[in-house]
């Protein structure tokens, strides 16, 4: 678990907040993902990074806006969600080359009221 | 659109016995297969990778792979109730960096 981390552990936010979850991997890899997992779903992809370079956006809402300052750091800046954004929020990173192995952080549970 | 479909269970098994989860995939060029374990609240955790048709096997875990029925299996030996999780599959194209995942097999190890 110390490969990846993330914080908050927990976050419980308004509507009308504006909140960032962070991530960090120690594992010297090149690209990092965010996924989001709804109870009973299967785990979405939301936005993949390769050197600090966004490759995907799997049309996810403009209410969640990505960030990645480097190949270790990756942030998800959160404003205006609604109930339905509530989930785990799982940031992964692989090396990048083929085949490639992801690792998972321990996510971030967000309670959107 | 990626496909990769999981019996969700719940798949219930004795101690001791042997829990047999399997996955279909719809995308062809599939080349690298990967079963997570995930306990509930927490995150996936890589337990098994397999790259080649035929089996891998570690330590209880065995992963198989049938490529040409667009299959891949995980056998849990001697199951223990700490094998009680959540198990997801996933399945990636060579060169590409998005997995699909399947919804997940829960597995219950009754004592």
């Amino acid at each position: 678990e110390t490969g990846v981390t993330q914080t908050p552990r927990h976050l419980v936010m308004g509507m009308t907040n504006k909140k960032s979850l962070k991530c960090e991997q120690h594992l010297g890899h090149n690209a990092m993902y965010w996924y989001k997992q709804s109870a009973k779903k299967p785990l979405e992809l939301m936005f993949v990074y390769s050197l600090e370079e966004r490759v995907e956006n799997n049309s996810v809402p403009s209410r969640f806006s990505p960030e990645c300052p480097n190949s270790s750091h990756l942030f998800l800046h959160l404003h205006t969600l609604q109930p339905e954004d509530s989930a785990l929020y799982l940031c992964a990173s692989s090396q990048g080359g083929a085949p490639d192995t992801q690792y998972f952080g321990p996510g971030t549970r967000l309670t959107v009221l | 659109q990626k496909e990769v479909e999981q019996n969700s269970g719940p798949l219930s098994v004795p101690e001791g016995a042997i829990a047999s989860l399997n996955c279909t995939y719809s995308d062809r060029g599939s080349q690298s297969f990967f079963w997570y374990r995930q306990y509930s609240g927490k995150s996936p955790e890589l337990i098994m990778s397999i790259y080649s048709n035929g089996d891998k096997e570690d330590g209880r875990f065995t992963a198989q792979l049938n490529k040409a029925s667009q299959y891949v299996s995980l056998l849990i030996r001697d199951s223990q109730p700490s094998d009680s999780a959540t198990y997801l599959c996933a399945v990636n194209e060579e060169g590409d960096y998005k997995l699909s995942f399947g919804a997940g097999t829960t597995v219950t190890v009754r004592a």
